[in-house]
């Protein structure tokens, strides 16, 4: 089952925030978060556990609701860095492939 | 973080060859690794589960003998892409999953002419 994101696409200028959402019709036992640029393949941002936690990487985090099975990526002050294709792969079990979403493609302007 | 690396970078080939490709895990070893394909401007989609030792896992609608995986080491998978044709053409991407994260390699960039 794949996860569901949205929006598909997202344009910014730089130092402007967004959010990226994620959501499952199925119980997760986890939500990986990725940026893929161009070219190369997708490089880790974070992972939440269910359990509802909330993590933070610099000026980008994340939330996980367990009981919505639904997460959430916030970009604050964006860099024009930012600009990729952000995935989130969903867990049903742990040490299980990792199911992807289609990729909401972020464009961040100067 | 851990180091997946995948050789080749890119290949091309005329239809009907096989086409290998590796994946291994610098650092770590990994027990689990996962093959993902994913064509222009598409999401990745998992191909299979590769387990060391044992006989891969595909997911449905991939072919078992198109598509042959060997994990004959704790550090090595390989992918080996038979008979292909122009509609294999893909980004091909290997993943392996260390203290619960899951790191991916560069991609194989596959073309058949």
């Amino acid at each position: 089952q794949q996860p569901v994101q949205s929006p598909q696409a997202v344009i910014l200028r730089e130092g402007e925030d967004a959010v990226i959402n994620c959501s499952s019709s199925k119980a997760l036992y986890s939500v990986h978060w990725y940026r893929q640029k161009h070219g190369e393949a997708p490089v880790f941002l974070m992972i939440l556990l269910k359990g509802g936690e909330q993590k933070g990487h610099e000026k980008i985090s994340a939330s996980f609701n367990e009981k919505k099975q639904q997460s959430s990526l916030y970009l604050t002050a964006s860099q024009l860095s930012y600009s990729g294709t952000y995935f989130c792969g969903t867990e049903r079990q742990a040490g299980t492939a990792l199911i992807f979403g289609k990729g909401t493609t972020l464009s961040v302007s100067s | 973080g851990a180091v997946v690396s995948q050789h080749p970078s890119r290949v091309i080939c005329k239809s009907g060859t096989s086409v290998k490709i590796e994946c291994r895990s610098l650092d770590f070893q990994a027990t689990t690794m996962f093959w993902y394909r994913q064509f222009p401007k598409q999401s990745l989609m998992l191909m299979a589960t590769s387990n060391e030792g044992s006989k891969a896992t595909y997911e449905q609608g991939v072919e078992k003998d198109k598509f042959l995986i060997n994990h004959a080491s704790l550090t090595l998978s390989t992918l080996t892409v038979t008979s292909a044709h122009p509609e294999d053409s893909s980004f091909y991407i290997c993943s392996a999953r260390e203290r619960g994260t899951q790191y991916f390699g560069p991609g194989t960039r596959l073309l058949v002419l």
